[in-house]
């Protein structure tokens, strides 16, 4: 079975540090995989998203990730952290295509940033 | 530029009461998708309608019921509600494609007493 696994609960860095968010995924055939990011008491945003095109993904806000089939990894990374950064980020992934998506997430990690 | 609509954004049930949460999308998606937030667990999917007149089991459906009244509204009916049903509910819709995002709703804070 597909699935996600997100090292790191909470995450916290320092304003203008790299913020590296880790994402793992298992997938028996080619994925699609998802970076959402859920302020308080808001949805789901996409923040970018892999789908096969390009390993190394550009998203909003200055984010970007690079897929690495050899180490079924999706990692979420940002040069310089802001305050407003600060948020719950989701890894997602579907093995499917056509019809519809089925997405599985990862348990989310909590991004702090301090001043 | 509503994208995904949730009614009600939060509410108090007591034990076996029941309640519908309201679900519309206006972007022409074929695919909707009722999920639960807990804390620590990401989303786990409850329920979905991959297009209009469908709808399928997800991980967690137990306790719950679906609607696809037509290809704009999804609702999620709890018979009776318990406890452990306290939760955030989102509601998305897609595009139906695997590459397609989902696009999320604001969210139902439900607290069942």
């Amino acid at each position: 079975a597909q699935s996600v696994t997100q090292l790191g609960s909470h995450v916290s860095v320092s304003e203008g540090a790299l913020v590296l968010l880790r994402c793992n995924y298992s997938s028996s055939v080619p994925p699609y995989l998802f970076w959402y990011v859920q302020y308080p008491n808001q949805g789901l945003q996409l923040l970018l998203k892999y789908t096969s095109a390009a390993t190394l993904v550009k998203g909003i806000n200055g984010f970007e990730a690079e897929f690495k089939k050899s180490e079924t990894s999706f990692h979420l990374t940002k040069p310089s952290a802001h305050m407003s950064d600060a948020a719950e980020y989701f890894c997602a992934v579907t093995p499917f295509s056509g019809g519809y998506n089925k997405l599985i997430f990862g348990a989310g990690t909590r991004l702090a940033v301090h001043p | 530029n509503a994208g995904v609509t949730q009614t009600p954004k939060f509410q108090v049930l007591k034990t076996g009461q029941s309640m519908t949460l309201q679900c519309a999308q206006d972007m022409n998606h074929n695919s909707m998708y009722w999920y639960r937030q807990d804390p620590g667990m990401g989303l786990r999917l409850i329920y979905y309608s991959a297009s209009e007149g469908t709808t399928d089991k997800g991980e967690v459906p137990n306790g719950y019921n679906v609607s696809r009244l037509n290809k704009r509204e999804f609702s999620l009916r709890l018979e009776s509600a318990a406890p452990s049903q306290t939760s955030v509910y989102f509601c998305a819709s897609s595009g139906g494609d695997g590459h397609q995002p989902q696009h999320f709703g604001d969210g139902t804070r439900l607290s069942i007493l």
